[in-house]
């Protein structure tokens, strides 16, 4: 499964809202409990990355509530809602639906 | 608090070898799926191989690495292991050992640092 994300790169003001698109070429919905196999991860600069949301919409324990997962089948999109500055990074999309667990090629955030 | 902790990398010449180590703690190892997944240096993140956890320790790969690499885990040291073999100049990457949310190969939750392998002559 190929994931495409876009744009490659952002430049949001703070405060604003920034949106980040990720497009698989198949579906990752799985029928039989309706959830969708995407996950989204954010990668500050020299660091590993970190895991935002998962099934698509779920918010990782800790993870402010300005990051918000929609989307389902092949057209996903993280939002954050009020950008701060801790929030420059890169951000990928990934899917587990199927093996190898692709990533999307990376969106860099900016001020 | 979850730990990963890989080590084990370093130069090595094409067509050489390495294993990579990873160290976990803070949750029930043998209980969850887990993943090595690399990052070339200024590039982004792709998946490398998995294994499952829950005692099945099914094995999954890129095809990049298919039959060159091979993921293994042992319950009882609390370890992940990959061996890397005919070690290509493209393998040169950051691998990062990564735990997933279940005994299936799903969403990584928590990475570890990563270490560094090097292919260069």
């Amino acid at each position: 499964i190929v994931m495409t994300q876009s744009p490659d790169s952002l430049a949001v003001s703070l405060g604003e809202r920034a949106t980040i698109s990720c497009k698989s070429s198949q579906s990752v919905l799985y029928s039989s409990n309706n959830k969708n196999y995407l996950a989204w991860h954010q990668q500050k600069p020299g660091q590993p990355p970190k895991l935002l949301i998962y099934w698509a919409s779920t918010r990782e324990a800790g993870v402010p509530d300005r990051f918000s997962g929609s989307g389902s089948g092949t057209d996903f999109t993280l939002t954050i809602s009020s950008l701060q500055a801790e929030d420059v990074a890169v951000y990928y999309c990934q899917q587990y639906y199927s093996t190898p667990h692709s990533f999307g090629q990376g969106t860099e955030l900016q001020i | 608090e979850v730990q990963l902790v890989e080590s084990g990398g370093g130069l090595v010449q094409p067509g050489g070898s390495l294993r990579l180590t990873c160290a976990a703690s803070g949750f029930i190892f043998s209980d969850y799926g887990m993943s090595w997944v690399r990052q070339a240096p200024g590039k982004g993140l792709e998946w490398v191989a998995g294994i499952r956890g829950g005692g099945e320790e099914n094995k999954y790969y890129a095809g990049s690495v298919m039959g060159r690499f091979a993921i293994s885990r042992d319950d009882s040291r609390n370890t992940l292991y990959l061996q890397m073999n005919s070690l290509r100049v493209d393998d040169t990457a950051l691998y990062y050992c990564a735990k997933t949310g279940s005994s299936s190969i799903t969403w990584t939750d928590y990475w570890g640092q990563g270490t560094l392998v090097t292919v260069s002559s």
